[in-house]
C-alpha cells in the first residue's frame, strides 16, 4: 500500500512568488491535514480537509490556503511568499476522522520550501 | 487549549541503556496523546497513542508510554536503546476524538552512544 506522497520534495522560490504543494493520501483515506515545520516554531497545524470541506484551520494568515479534491488529493497554496515561509510542509492522512481510524495520522516525507 | 512540554531538547543514552523521554501536557478536557518519531529527511511516524482505556500503551519498536493523569504526563520509555533509535521524537495532544488538529511539543533529539 503506497504511503502519503508529497510533491515536489524540494523547491526554491523568491519572495513575492506563490507556491502550490500537492499531497496524495493513502488510498482510501479521506482526511488530509497539513503542518508546517520550522526550527523556530516547530510543528504547527495549518488546516484539515475531509470530504472536500475544511474542518479545521490553524492560526496562519490568509496567504495560506488549501483545498481537497473529490479523490481526496489535496493541495496547499502560499501566496506572496516571505522569507519566514521557508519550512518543511508535511501532509498527513487518516481514514476517517469520525471512524475507528480517527486521530491516527500517517505523514508524508514533506515538501521542503526555501524562500530566497 | 492544549499544550505539550517536552523536557530536554537533546537526550543521549548509551546503547543498551534505558531510554526515557519526558512529555507533560496541559488540557482542559481528557486528552488524546501521541508519540511520533522523525528520522532525517522523513516525515513523522506514529509510535503509539493513548485515547481511552489502559494507561500503559505499547507501541512499535519496543517503545511504551504511560498516561498519568495526576502528573499530566505521558513519558516515553524503551528498556534497551538501539542505534537505530537515534531520531527526533515528538509528543502531541489532541483535545477530542476525530480532531486531527494535533498540538506538538518542541521535540527531543535522541542520540545513542555506541
Amino acid at each position: 500500500k503506497a504511503g502519503v506522497t508529497q510533491t515536489p520534495r524540494y523547491l526554491i522560490k523568491t519572495r513575492g512568488q506563490q507556491v502550490t504543494l500537492s499531497c496524495s493520501p493513502i488510498s482510501g483515506h479521506r482526511s488530509v491535514s497539513w503542518y508546517q515545520q520550522t526550527p523556530g516554531q516547530g510543528l504547527q497545524f495549518l488546516f484539515e480537509y475531509f470530504s472536500e470541506t475544511q474542518r479545521n484551520k490553524g492560526n496562519f494568515p490568509g496567504r495560506f490556503s488549501g483545498r481537497q479534491f473529490s479523490n481526496s488529493r489535496s493541495e496547499m497554496n502560499v501566496s506572496t511568499l516571505e522569507l519566514g515561509d521557508s519550512a518543511l510542509y508535511l501532509c498527513a492522512s487518516s481514514p476517517n476522522p469520525q471512524g475507528s481510524g480517527a486521530n491516527v495520522l500517517t505523514f508524508g516525507a514533506g515538501s521542503r520550501l526555501t524562500v530566497l | 487549549a492544549q499544550s505539550v512540554t517536552q523536557l530536554g531538547s537533546h537526550v543521549s543514552v548509551s546503547e543498551g541503556a534505558l531510554v526515557l523521554l519526558r512529555c507533560n501536557y496541559s488540557s482542559s478536557v481528557p486528552p488524546y496523546l501521541f508519540w511520533y518519531v522523525q528520522y532525517p529527511n522523513q516525515g513523522l511516524q506514529l509510535l503509539l497513542k493513548y485515547t481511552t482505556g489502559a494507561t500503559l500503551v505499547k507501541g512499535i519498536n519496543g517503545f511504551e508510554a504511560e498516561f498519568k493523569k495526576s502528573e499530566t504526563s505521558f513519558h516515553l520509555t524503551k528498556p534497551s536503546a538501539h542505534m537505530s533509535d537515534a531520531a527526533e521524537y515528538f509528543c502531541a495532544v489532541s483535545d477530542s476524538f476525530g480532531n486531527e488538529k494535533l498540538t506538538f511539543g518542541t521535540g527531543t533529539r535522541l542520540t545513542i552512544i555506541p
